[in-house]
This record gives structure tokens, C-alpha cells and sequence, in this order.
């Protein structure tokens, strides 16, 4: 299968504990995106990078949060000091440059976080 | 401040007949504009996408309808099946020069095909 990879699906964890989470994006794919669902909305954007440069951040992303991108490959999602409200499904997509036929970005099926 | 609406939460129709989803948009930078579908425990799946340069877009039985000066798309699933059933996102891209060209996505309609 080389679609996008997300480890772990699912994670329950207590609040003030740290979970990170790890995507395998498209192999070819320089581009890497991550994104938060919850309950009745859509996806909304976190972090994005170009290979392995952090290049842009929504202001979802508190100070807890922290993403990287080692050598352009899989990327890790850090939520230190977890709350609550951090439950959601975290999502994952890549994309090559510029954006194929479609303009469309390839999604991995999540990792869903439950804090207690 | 929802750039991107699906005023209708849920939708149900007849096999064979057809299903129409709504989207508008309020961001004049919005260029690039996708339908997702998606099932329960899956990540979202391309389903068809149209440049703003465009008004019309088809693959098979689905058709993507873009109207910029009302800034809304609708897509049309014809005729419709009990496969088709999953919630459709419409998401939007802007091309701004640098950016991530991060999609912002609508909160998505939950299309029940009815056998």
C-alpha cells in the first residue's frame, strides 16, 4: 500500500500526559500537512512543511504542540501536557509541489485522540 | 469566521435518483475548490476538484458546479447509490504567493442513499 500512514489510529491517554504521533506520508510527496477534526466539523488546519522545513503554522497550534519533519520523510506530531480538549482526530496529508492534476492532497486515516 | 459552509448537516435520497450538496464560500482568494468523501474510521478521499477558471466539472457520475459570482459550488452524484453513502466535505485552496495552499474545509453533509 503506499498511500499515507498514520501510527497510532487510535491513543487514549490522561490529561497532562504526552502522545505523539507519527505520519508516513506519499514517498515522492515533498509537501506535508497536518490537520484536527472533531465531532461535526471539518478538518482544520495545523502545520505545514516543505520537505523538512516547517513552514507554516496555523494559531490552532499552542505553545503544547510541536511538529517535525527529520530528512523530508515522516513527520511527528508532539502534544506535551495534553487537555481535554486536545480529543480529536489528527490528520495527516501530503501532496507533491505542485499539486498534480487535481490540486489535491492524499489523507491518511487519522489517529484519534482521546484525553480522560 | 467560517470561510467555507455546508448549511445542510445531513441529506437523504432514493437510489438512482439524484443527490445535490451545497457549498458557499465567502474568501474572493479561494482559487481551487474539492470534494471529499468520507467514510467512519477513514481519512477523507478525493472525490473531484474545479479551478476557479472554470464553472463545470464532470467525472462519470459525479459533476462539480462552481458559480463565483454567488461564491457557491454544488456537486451532483448521478444516478446515486447506497455506496455513496459518507459524508462529503467541500474544501477550497487560495493561491497566495508562498503559502501552504492548506485546505479550509466546510463542516461537511452526511448523504444517506436510501435502497
Amino acid at each position: 500500500d503506499t498511500g499515507v500512514s498514520q501510527d497510532p489510529r487510535h491513543k487514549i491517554t490522561k490529561r497532562g500526559q504526552n502522545v505523539t504521533f507519527r505520519c508516513d506520508p506519499i514517498s515522492e510527496h515533498n509537501r506535508l500537512y497536518w490537520y484536527r477534526q472533531t465531532l461535526g466539523q471539518g478538518p482544520e488546519f495545523l502545520t505545514y512543511f516543505q520537505n523538512e522545513a516547517q513552514l507554516e503554522k496555523s494559531r490552532l497550534l499552542s505553545d503544547r504542540f510541536s511538529a517535525e519533519r527529520p530528512k523530508g520523510s515522516f513527520s511527528t506530531l508532539e502534544i506535551q501536557r495534553t487537555e481535554q480538549g486536545d480529543s480529536a482526530m489528527y490528520l495527516c496529508a501530503s501532496r507533491t509541489l505542485y499539486g498534480g492534476q487535481h490540486n489535491e492532497q492524499f489523507f491518511g486515516p487519522g489517529t484519534r485522540l482521546t484525553v480522560l | 469566521d467560517q470561510q467555507v459552509k455546508q448549511n445542510s448537516p445531513s441529506l437523504s435520497v432514493q437510489e438512482g435518483r439524484i443527490s445535490i450538496l451545497n457549498c458557499d464560500y465567502t474568501n474572493s482568494m479561494f482559487d481551487y475548490f474539492l470534494w471529499y468523501k468520507k467514510y467512519p474510521a477513514e481519512g477523507p478521499t478525493f472525490l473531484i476538484s474545479i479551478s476557479s477558471i472554470k464553472d463545470k466539472n464532470e467525472d462519470g457520475r459525479f459533476t462539480v458546479f462552481l458559480n463565483k459570482s454567488a461564491k457557491h459550488l454544488s456537486l451532483h452524484i448521478v444516478p446515486s447509490q447506497p455506496g455513496d453513502s459518507a459524508v462529503y466535505f467541500c474544501a477550497a485552496s487560495a493561491m497566495v504567493l508562498g503559502s501552504a495552499r492548506q485546505l479550509t474545509f466546510g463542516s461537511g453533509t452526511q448523504l444517506t442513499v436510501l435502497p
